[in-house]
């Protein structure tokens, strides 16, 4: 089946020690996404590719940094992690005009 | 700002009622409108889109959008324990990002 997948599922890392997570599709989209969600609160737009386009939100951090190497992969970086960056770190990807997809997320947690 | 409001709930309906969710947005240009479902700790699953004004049905689920007042709705029929979750409307302004509203939380009791 196409789908959208996250690695690890669960990570933790402590105050300050950068950290990378993956998300691979076999959709053949455009256009991937990395969101943040926190509780109770709607997904946060970081920043998205379309292709090889990288587009930054302008409210996110510079500590997050993002990398697609091929259409298949992306990756989200952290630099220097702070205990506000505990979250749901969720990967999605679409064909540019339609729907979104969602990959099943990254729990990050912050010591 | 673009702006997609939901009121937070929780809803409750009981098992077997209808459950209508709703959802009101800022942006007169925004083109396409979507639904997801979010069970607690898990992703959004999407459930629904509609991009023209009027109703859209799929199964349980309708979907209903209304440009003019720009207001987008969520219909389940036959309500049942299992479509307990938060409801995340979505919505699409110009460029490929998602606008999301914070979600309107619904329980079904048995």
């Amino acid at each position: 089946d196409a789908m959208v997948i996250q690695n690890p599922r669960y990570q933790v890392t402590q105050f300050g020690k950068p950290v990378t997570l993956s998300c691979s599709q076999t959709l053949n989209h455009n256009v991937m996404y990395w969101y943040q969600q926190k509780s109770s609160q709607a997904p946060k737009l970081l920043f998205h590719y379309y292709d090889k386009d990288f587009n930054n939100e302008a409210d996110t951090p510079d500590n997050f940094q993002s990398r697609r190497p091929n259409t298949s992969f992306c990756f989200l970086d952290i630099r220097s992690p702070g205990l506000g960056d505990a979250a749901m770190y969720l990967c999605a990807t679409s064909s540019g005009v339609d729907e979104q997809f969602f990959g099943p997320g990254t729990r990050l947690t912050v010591l | 700002q673009k702006e997609v409001e939901q009121n937070s709930g929780p809803l409750s309906v009981p098992e077997g009622a209808i459950a209508s969710l709703n959802c009101t947005y800022s942006d007169r240009g925004s083109q396409s409108f979507f639904w997801y479902r979010q069970y607690s700790g898990k992703s959004p699953e999407l459930i629904m889109s509609i991009y023209s004004n009027g109703d859209k049905e799929d199964g349980r689920f309708t979907a209903q959008l209304n440009k003019a007042s720009q207001y987008v709705s969520l219909l389940i029929r036959d309500s049942q324990p299992s479509d307990s979750a938060t409801y995340l409307c979505a919505v699409k302004n110009s460029g490929y990002a998602l606008n999301f509203g914070k979600g309107t939380s619904l329980l079904v009791t048995p």
